[in-house]
């Protein structure tokens, strides 16, 4: 049981590259989550999906697309790499129910935009 | 969406010493979670609070959840290295959608 995986661990992107982070969970959850971390900010959620093909947008999606074909992934893409898209990403499922619901996050995607 | 503040924003202290963090926010909280995040990993949830005035206990973490549900402190007594991390209060801004609202953080660095 892997939980939450994402990939790459680090990219380096150019401006105005385009990339796609992996996100894969093997928890069987429907809820999955990004979110974006930035230095002393906490964490925006970017995106999220109750579904396999529902999705809809967090805090901050400007700038992000993401699709959900199947229940274990959740693929973020960004089309045009700008230096505020600099950050660490998270990608996190929802599981547990109650007082023990809580997200799974993966290990996370450090972005440069240069 | 309901702010969530945080502080100290940065501690540190040495090996054995007890430090208390808090959590605040105007509006009341239906519910509020700890999370703990370690260098280079992503937040791993440590506690969630429901009911006003409750204190849970995890080893060497207290949390209490205020009386009136707008407000949370994380105390660790006897701190070792091992608690080192990034602490995180979050509280779901989305009802069923549980979306989750982060306030940004309590940087604890624990010295040997």
């Amino acid at each position: 049981n892997a939980g939450v995986t994402q990939t790459p661990k680090f990219r380096i992107l150019k401006i105005g590259q385009s990339m796609t982070l992996q996100c894969t969970q093997d928890m069987n959850h429907n809820y999955m989550y990004w979110y974006r971390q930035d230095p002393g900010m906490g964490l925006k959620l970017i995106y999220y999906s109750v579904g396999a093909g529902i999705t809809d947008k967090g805090e901050v999606p400007n700038g992000y697309n993401v699709s959900r074909s199947t229940t274990e992934d959740f693929p973020l893409r960004l089309e045009l790499a700008a230096p505020s898209q600099t950050s660490v990403y998270f990608c996190a499922s929802r599981g547990g129910l109650g007082e023990a619901e809580t997200q799974y996050f993966g290990p996370g995607t450090r972005l440069l935009v240069l | 969406t309901q702010l969530l503040e945080q502080s100290p924003q940065f501690l540190s202290i040495q090996e054995g010493e007890n430090l208390t963090v808090y959590c605040n926010s105007s509006s009341v909280f239906s519910s509020l979670q700890w999370y703990r995040q370690e260098p280079g990993e992503g937040p791993v949830l440590l506690v969630t609070v429901v009911t006003g005035g409750e204190v849970k206990k995890l080893k060497r973490l207290t949390f209490q959840f205020g009386d009136a549900r707008k407000d949370s402190s994380l105390h660790i007594t006897a701190a070792q290295p091992g608690d080192t991390g990034l602490y995180l209060c979050a509280q779901n801004s989305g009802g069923s959608n549980y979306k989750l609202t982060f306030g940004k953080g309590t940087l604890l660095t624990v010295n040997p």
